[in-house]
């Protein structure tokens, strides 16, 4: 499997901040996910990320809002932007790894007040 | 149709019990089909995965049977035992585990002592 790990693991901020989230992997990965768990919730597919290409946000996710970068194979970032409380949620990426199956990192748990 | 139910919500067993949970699907294009554990702060952790081209998958105590005509797709855990208390999720995507994954809503599992 794939072995992700994202920073920060946690965080509390405050409505109107940004807080950027940053992923990264320890083999070369052509997509990587963002999902969004709301408590208590199942996983929303926030967007796909290629490298070299924009990002394909999923209906209901905009860029504004949730910009990501893909600057290599290894590595992404999502930006939650201007915070309210009900951007409170665990984000996680995930990839495919080397075999069958996706792997998801461990999340960032994001409390806005 | 790029629903997948999930039932159970929630599910208690006794140690030693055999824990069946079930997902349906609508979108016959959908070709991959994992089941994810999560821990309470945890990312999902992929458990077992499928694809329609099988009936059944077993790994270990756990067993994912199939049926294709019927759309739908199940977990089952042998031997049940506490430390598999957790919330499990279906899941499914198609192109494989290359794309991004559509859930289900969770079924939170209790093993009684």
């Amino acid at each position: 499997s794939a072995v992700i790990s994202q920073k920060p693991s946690r965080d509390i901020c405050q409505r109107g901040t940004s807080l950027t989230i940053q992923c990264q992997v320890d083999s070369q990965v052509t997509m990587m996910f963002w999902y969004r768990q709301q408590p208590g919730q199942s996983l929303t597919l926030i967007a796909t990320a290629n490298q070299g290409s924009e990002a394909t946000y999923e209906s209901g996710f905009v860029i504004d809002k949730f910009p990501i970068s893909r600057p290599n194979l290894t590595f992404s970032t999502l930006t939650v932007s201007n915070m309210s409380p009900e951007d409170s949620s665990i984000y996680l990426c995930s990839v495919r790894g080397p075999s069958f199956g996706q792997y998801f990192g461990p999340g960032t748990r994001l409390t806005v007040t | 149709q790029q629903q997948v139910k999930q039932s159970p919500q929630s599910l208690i067993v006794q140690k030693g019990g055999i824990s069946i949970i079930n997902c349906a699907y609508e979108n016959t294009a959908f070709d991959y089909f994992p089941w994810y554990q999560q821990f309470p702060g945890k990312g999902p952790a992929l458990l077992i995965a499928i694809r329609p081209d099988v009936s059944e998958k077993k790994e270990g105590r756990f067993t994912i049977s199939f049926n294709k005509s019927a759309k739908q797709f199940s977990l089952h855990i042998m031997d049940s035992q506490p430390g598999d208390s957790a919330t499990y999720f279906c899941a499914a995507s198609t192109g494989g585990s290359a794309r991004q994954l559509t859930f289900g809503s969770g079924t939170q599992l209790t093993v009684l002592p």
